[in-house]
This record gives structure tokens, C-alpha cells and sequence, in this order.
């Protein structure tokens, strides 16, 4: 039990769908995070939601758009994807944004045809 | 752009067997963590260094933070099978923290 749940830990779609990645955390945390890992590159940070705010939105394409409607859930809105885009889609909380660990959920691994 | 490299990118090597893996960075942190990230799973904190020069341990692993708060390592002495994973360097400044490539150990037995 990692105190960070993502749905579906598998995704599969065409570049013309559109699909949400859901996270939800029950740590009392009040910042939420969207990274993108892909193979052979870093873990990249895509968007950081500060009591429900967001604060970073890290040049991620519009083809991305997060949603955050308590400090408890996170979702992040897909449509138009690309190739490329294919990759694990982790989801993390910390209890506030400065300094502090955070905890991960186990990804979504999202796959564009 | 903080850049953190890790080395080496990749490491196998038998049960029993001591290593170090390398974090490195031209950016001062106010704070540098260790995540562990096994297949299929998100990656999980080990531990989180603050003061420049600090040593931590965590029964096996030994984790120091350099003396500028540029730079980590991680040593793990007597490697075991159970220590196979992903292994990933985060510097924090401000709100952000930057993660570098990652170490895959393998540790066979």
C-alpha cells in the first residue's frame, strides 16, 4: 500500500481518443505531482499542484491538461496524443511543495498507437 | 536547467559485492534524496540528505551528501538480490525537485 493509487495502471489508445488518468492520495498531503518517465531519459516533472493551485506547469504540450478539484485527487486529461507520449505516467504527493519527500503512486503505463 | 548525472547508468554485479553509485551536479541543493525504484512500481524514498558533508546509513547502504550540497554517492556493502533496482538521485531547489538518469543495478546471485 503506497498511499498513492493510480487508475489504470494500463492504457492503450489511438492518437484520436481522448482518455483521464486518475490519482488519488490519502496522506493528509497537500501537493500533487504529474512526471513523465520514458526510457533512457530523467524523470521528467510535468505539473505540481499546491492546495489545488497549480504553481509548475513545466512546457508540457496543451495535449496534457491536468485537473486537480481537492488537495486529495489529480487527473490528468489526454487528447490528440502522439507516439512519443508513450511512457510510465507517475503521480506523487508531498505535504507541501518545499523540501519534502514524496510519495509515489505505481504509474500508469500509457501506450499511443 | 539543474542537471544532475548519475554513474555508471548501469551495473551487474554479483551477490556479495560492494559498490558506489555517483550523483553529480554543477547546482547547489538545499536537499538531495534517494528513491529506489523496483519494475513495475513507483519509486520509494530511502533517504533524504540535507547538510553538506552528511553520512547516512541505512543498514547496508551508506548515503553522503557533499560537502558543497553538489554531489552524492551511495555504497552498498555486500550487495544482495533483494537490492536489484532502479536507483534515482533527486536535488531539490525551491518547489521543484530535479531527478537525475538513474543507476540499474543488478545484483545476481
Amino acid at each position: 500500500e503506497t498511499g498513492v493509487t493510480q487508475t489504470p495502471r494500463h492504457l492503450v489508445m489511438g492518437m484520436t481518443n481522448k482518455k483521464s488518468l486518475k490519482c488519488e492520495q490519502h496522506l493528509g498531503h497537500n501537493a500533487m505531482y504529474w512526471y513523465k518517465q520514458s526510457a533512457k531519459k530523467p524523470l521528467e516533472l510535468m505539473f505540481v499542484y499546491n492546495f489545488k493551485e497549480q504553481t509548475e506547469n513545466n512546457s508540457v504540450p496543451s495535449r496534457f491538461s491536468p485537473e486537480c478539484p481537492n488537495s486529495s485527487h489529480l487527473f490528468l486529461h489526454l487528447h490528440t496524443l502522439q507516439p512519443e507520449d508513450s511512457a510510465l505516467y507517475l503521480c506523487a504527493s508531498s505535504y507541501t511543495v518545499i523540501d519534502q519527500p514524496q510519495h509515489f503512486g505505481d504509474g500508469t503505463r500509457l501506450s499511443i498507437l | 536547467t539543474q542537471l544532475l548525472e548519475q554513474s555508471p547508468q548501469f551495473l551487474s554485479i554479483q551477490e556479495g559485492e560492494n559498490l558506489t553509485v555517483y550523483c553529480n551536479s554543477s547546482s547547489v541543493f538545499s536537499s538531495l534524496q534517494w528513491y529506489r525504484q523496483e519494475p513495475g512500481e513507483g519509486p520509494v524514498l530511502l533517504v533524504t540528505v540535507v547538510t553538506g558533508g552528511e553520512v547516512k546509513k541505512l543498514k547496508r547502504l551508506t548515503f553522503q551528501f557533499g560537502d558543497a550540497r553538489k554531489d552524492s554517492s551511495l555504497h552498498i556493502t555486500a550487495a544482495q538480490p533483494g537490492d536489484t533496482g532502479l536507483y534515482l538521485c533527486a536535488g531539490n531547489a525551491g518547489n521543484m525537485l530535479t531527478f537525475g538518469g538513474g543507476t540499474r543495478l543488478m545484483v545476481k546471485p
